[in-house]
């Protein structure tokens, strides 16, 4: 069976600090990886996504996620933190390419220090 | 555009008591999902359907229904509520996947409360 894991439940930063938000996953075949992004109240907004190719994936508001199929990680990382970017922090596998059975980890909340 | 659309975005409910949680979207997308979000435990799966007339259980299915009509319409019904059903629902819908990654879409969520 599928599962994620988020090691960190919370992980605080100084704002313009860097940030590495951890992931591994296990499937028994190659997985379908995303990281999605929850403000407070919202719903989920998708950061990036990974199935084959390049192993360092570039996604939205200057995330960038790099997939280690001999770690079974998918670590989420950014260069320099914003105050914006507090919230919480899903990884997710998904099977064949489709996300209509999504298996997430348990979230990463995020918060950020001026 | 509308994208994912929930409702009611609030909703306190009586033990015992039943209701239907709404989900429409306006993508045509041909997957859909229901989802629960407890503190501490992430997303996991309630149902969810491929087409219309398709659907499946996901991981916590018992206590909630699920019929899909229509491509724009996935109802989440709960049959008699309880306490434990306490949580936030949140809609998903997603491409089939042909070329590469189809990612999932979700909505503002339903905030339920059983007292």
């Amino acid at each position: 069976a599928q599962s994620v894991t988020q090691p960190d439940i919370h992980i605080t930063v100084s704002e313009g600090a860097s940030l590495e938000l951890r992931c591994n996953y296990s499937y028994g075949a190659t997985p379908y990886l995303f990281w999605y992004v929850q403000s407070p109240g919202q719903g989920l907004q998708l950061l990036l996504k990974y199935f084959s190719g390049d192993t360092l994936v570039q996604g939205i508001k200057g995330f960038e996620a790099e997939f280690k199929r001999s770690q079974s990680s998918f670590n989420l990382r950014k260069p320099s933190v914003h105050w914006s970017d507090a919230a919480e922090y899903f990884c997710a596998v998904g099977a064949q390419g489709g996300s209509e059975k999504l298996v997430f980890g348990k979230g990463t909340k995020l918060t950020v220090n001026p | 555009n509308a994208g994912v659309t929930q409702t009611p975005k609030f909703q306190v409910l009586k033990t015992g008591q039943s209701m239907t949680l709404q989900c429409a979207q306006d993508m045509n997308h041909e997957y859909m999902s229901w989802y629960r979000q407890d503190p501490g435990m992430g997303l996991r799966l309630i149902h969810y359907s491929v087409g219309a007339g398709i659907t499946d259980q996901g991981e916590v299915p018992n206590g909630y229904n699920v019929s899909r009509s229509t491509t724009e319409d996935f109802p989440l019904r709960l049959l008699s509520a309880a306490p434990s059903q306490t949580s936030v629902y949140f809609c998903a819908s997603s491409k089939q996947p042909g070329q590469g990654i189809a990612e999932a879409f979700f909505g503002q969520g339903t905030r339920l409360t059983v007292v």
